[in-house]
């Protein structure tokens, strides 16, 4: 039973758009939240994190939004560029105690030129 | 970037031999992590480490264990390796709970 879950295995976008990835949760004691970029044969870079005492984080072109509530979190990039072609991965902490995170299965984006 | 190597980069190996994947850092972060990525699965928690001696089992830990001696070491062993540990593995770093993780490079597995 996945407790992360990136539903879209794919995803492509014109440069200057906004590119929005997703990622749903089911474990309501989740309170911290990381979102990766990985490039080919490299490993994952950390690129903006939340915590579940805020609604939004923002760094630069990136912006992560948290809804509680819904048990959602999402990753906004604005404007895209092709160097962000890459798959993210969303990762969630803070559950049962322990300080584990879980990753989703990764969102492959395609940043088209 | 954290100051994460790992050793070796590729290895290709036989079912049943033991292998072993060293993860080394020089940031002296306590905490320290061994997943596996697969198709269809992200990265999954295989064990971590909260510091020297004192490591603890992820959600794939069967078939693996961990050792660490050094803060700054941090070895993965797959006693008797078999095909479905064919895989890329990643080692991260983190200062502390919580905090963000920093990755190595990873070690691209196979077990022919």
């Amino acid at each position: 039973d996945q407790q992360v879950k990136q539903n879209s295995p794919s995803l492509s976008v014109q440069e200057g758009r906004i590119s929005i990835l997703n990622c749903d949760y089911t474990n309501s004691m989740f309170d911290y939240f990381l979102w990766y970029k990985k490039y080919p044969a490299e490993g994952p870079t950390f690129l903006i994190s939340i915590s579940s005492i805020k609604d939004k984080n923002e760094d630069g072109r990136f912006t992560v939004f948290l809804n509680k509530s819904a048990k959602h979190l999402s990753l906004h990039i604005v404007p895209s560029q092709p160097g962000d072609s890459a798959v993210y991965f969303c990762a969630a902490g803070g559950a049962s105690g322990t300080y584990k995170y879980i990753f989703g299965t990764g969102t492959r984006l395609k940043v088209l030129a | 970037d954290a100051g994460i190597t790992q050793s070796p980069r590729h290895k290709v190996t036989e079912t049943g031999t033991p292998v072993t994947l060293r993860c080394h850092q020089t940031e002296n972060h306590r905490y320290m992590y061994w997943y596996r990525q697969d198709p269809g699965h992200g990265l999954r928690l295989i064990h971590y480490s909260y510091g020297v001696k004192d490591t603890d089992k992820g959600e794939v830990s069967d078939g693996y264990s961990v050792s660490r001696s050094k803060t700054e070491d941090f070895l993965l062993t797959l006693e008797s390796a078999t095909s479905s540990q064919t895989s890329v593995y990643f080692c991260a770093i983190s200062e502390s709970i919580l905090n963000e993780q920093f990755f190595g490079p990873g070690t691209r597995l196979t077990v022919l």
